[in-house]
Formats: C-alpha cells, sequence, structure tokens
C-alpha cells in the first residue's frame, strides 16, 4: 500500500516559473525524501528531511515539513525544461526500513 | 560513480512463461530492495534483503515470484508463470545499512511486458 499522496496529480508551467508539489502521509516518520524520475528511468535521490527539521535546502530545491498536518511540499524555483519529469515523495517509517513511495507529481516545464 | 546495474533493460515475455531479472547493487550496501511500478504509480516494495537474508517479502506474490541473494551482493527476482497484469518497470534499489537517515539508489529499472 502507498502512504503518501502527492498533489497535484500533474503540473505544466511555463519555464522560468516556479513548481510546488504538496505530499501527504499517513503514519508517523523517521524522515521524508523527494525523488525524481524521468519517463522510462529509475529514480533520483533529490533531498531528504528528517522529523525534527522543518525546512531543507537544496540548489533550487526547498522542501517543507509539518508532521502536525503530516504533509510535505516541495519548491523547484526557477524551473528548467529538464525539470520535466515524476516526483515523489517517501516515507521512512522508522529508520532503515523500506520506503514507502506516493503515486508522485507529473511535472512538465514549457520552454 | 558508482550505481545499481539491472539486466535486461526491456523483456517481453509470453503469459505462463518464466522471466528473470538481475541486479547488482552498489559495492557495500548490504541491504537491497526491489520495487514493481505500475505505469502512472509509484513504486511499491515486493522484498527487502539485508544481506542475504530476507527481511520483507510481506508483498511478493509468492505463488508465483521469487528473489534470492544468495552470496549478499548480486540478486535475482523471478516470475513463473508471468501474468498480464505483471506488465510493469521492475527497479532494485540498495542502500547503506545501519544508518536511518540514508537515501536508496534506484537502477535503472527493468521494464516487463507479458503479452
Amino acid at each position: 500500500s502507498q502512504q503518501g499522496e502527492e498533489d497535484p496529480q500533474a503540473l505544466s508551467i511555463q519555464e522560468g516559473e516556479n513548481a510546488t508539489m504538496n505530499c501527504s502521509y499517513k503514519t508517523s516518520i523517521n524522515n521524508l525524501q523527494w525523488y525524481r524520475q524521468n519517463s522510462g528511468r529509475g529514480l533520483v535521490h533529490l533531498i531528504l528531511i528528517r522529523s525534527n527539521e522543518r525546512e531543507k535546502h537544496s540548489g533550487r530545491l526547498r522542501v517543507t515539513l509539518d508532521t502536525s498536518k503530516k504533509s510535505s511540499s516541495l519548491l523547484i524555483t526557477a524551473s528548467r525544461a529538464a525539470d520535466t519529469a515524476s516526483y515523489f515523495c517517501a516515507t521512512d517509517p522508522s529508520g532503515n526500513t523500506p520506503l514507502v513511495f506516493g503515486k508522485g507529481t507529473r511535472l512538465s516545464v514549457i520552454a | 560513480e558508482a550505481e545499481v546495474a539491472q539486466s535486461p533493460r526491456y523483456k517481453i515475455t509470453e503469459k505462463s512463461q518464466a522471466v528473470a531479472f538481475w541486479c547488482d547493487p552498489i559495492s557495500g550496501h548490504a541491504t537491497l530492495y526491489w520495487y514493481r511500478q505500475i505505469l502512472g504509480q509509484g513504486p511499491e516494495l515486493l522484498v527487502q534483503f539485508q544481506d542475504e537474508s530476507v527481511v520483507d517479502d510481506s508483498q511478493l506474490p509468492k505463488d508465483r515470484f521469487s528473489a534470492e541473494r544468495l552470496k549478499g551482493v548480486d540478486s535475482t527476482l523471478k516470475i513463473q508463470p508471468a501474468e498480464l497484469g505483471d506488465s510493469a518497470m521492475y527497479l532494485c534499489a540498495s542502500s547503506l545499512s545501519g544508518n536511518p537517515d540514508t537515501e536508496a539508489f534506484f537502477g535503472q529499472g527493468t521494464r516487463l511486458t507479458v503479452v
């Protein structure tokens, strides 16, 4: 079963705009991770945020975590056509356990 | 840069036939996962290994699926007999053990089509 639920399911924006994706989950977590998947390829790790952290940055990526609402958001600033991909949140319920993935958000960045 | 190797990249098989996928994790990664991803969905865990031992195979359809990691390094996932509903991407991932805040590294996957 899948714990995470990304929103929206699909997002289309113009190059240069910001893209925001949200993730909601059901149970308590040790950490939450975001992954990117280009069409037909494997997943690539983007960023990990621990349950005791509220915000984290990596380049053009900003992730927030609200454990009281069991939700996270991924913001991609100044988007590029190369950011076109599916983005998944994955939760780690108790540390060193299998990641549980959501259904993903399909992002299209139009040049 | 070290990466998880999977083969084949694509496989087409007829229903009721047997099919096998191979995965070689990043050297030193004791934990290995097999995930199945149906088109348009997120990956779902099939089996997790810690070295050569199965840690979690609760979602593995054991009547037709089997997985092994005999020497605690590379792994094979087998389906026998394949069914139409098995068409999906099969992803292998590995991670370091002993650290709860660690990322999983994924291979490029095997795209299976059952006809």
